[in-house]
């Protein structure tokens, strides 16, 4: 069954300092892995979404990479602002009983300091 | 462009009571899910639709139902609430490979 665990689950930073968040998964049978945001009270906006052929994908000041092989994919955030605070969630998409789900982590909860 | 539409925003229920969550999408997209969200669970998959007429369930599918008679719209009933449903619920399409859009979600409370 596949697990997505996202690490850590908190995380504070003085703003511009350049950070990593990391999401890792179980299975790597993966059709493609996506990146979001959600701001408290709101739903979910995506922020990046890489292809299993895919290594990385670019927008902006985030990056994200994907690394099948090991089931891990890491969101950088350069030079991070007061506005970027928010949970920060991936999920995978998998194929299961001949249908396509997404299987979500639990998100690391983003403060940035001004 | 609304995008995923959800309502209510807020509602509170008692036990046993029976409601429909709506939710509906302007964008042709043929793949329908929801989702509810509880602390430190992420989000997790009642049911889900790859078109108008065809539904199935997701992970959590006890107590839910739900029908897709348009591409447009995806309601969610709750049969007969227990307050172990009090959750934010997420309704949320996309096309295949694409990114999914979600909507603003709806927080329930069973009381």
């Amino acid at each position: 069954k596949q697990e997505v665990t996202q690490i850590p689950a908190a995380l504070s930073v003085p703003e511009g300092e350049n950070l990593v968040l990391n999401c890792s998964f179980t299975d790597s049978a993966i059709y493609n892995l996506q990146w979001f945001r959600q701001d408290p009270g709101k739903g979910l906006t995506s922020l990046l979404l890489i292809q299993s052929s895919q290594r990385e994908q670019t927008s902006g000041r985030l990056n994200a990479s994907l690394d099948k092989s090991s089931g891990r994919s890491t969101l950088y955030i350069a030079a991070s602002q007061p506005g970027d605070s928010a949970t920060y969630l991936c999920a995978v998409r998998v194929l299961t009983s001949g249908t396509y789900k997404y299987i979500f982590g639990t998100g690391t909860r983003l403060k940035v300091l001004a | 462009n609304a995008g995923v539409t959800q309502t209510p925003k807020f509602q509170v229920l008692k036990t046993g009571q029976s409601m429909t969550l709506q939710c509906a999408q302007d964008m042709n997209h043929e793949y329908m899910s929801w989702y509810r969200q509880d602390p430190g669970m992420g989000l997790r998959l009642i049911h889900y639709s790859v078109g108008a007429g065809i539904t199935d369930q997701g992970e959590v599918p006890n107590g839910y139902n739900v029908s897709r008679s348009t591409t447009e719209d995806f309601p969610l009933r709750l049969l007969s609430a227990a307050p172990s449903q009090t959750s934010v619920y997420f309704c949320a399409s996309g096309r295949s490979g694409q990114p999914q859009h979600f909507g603003d979600g709806t927080r329930l409370s069973i009381l």
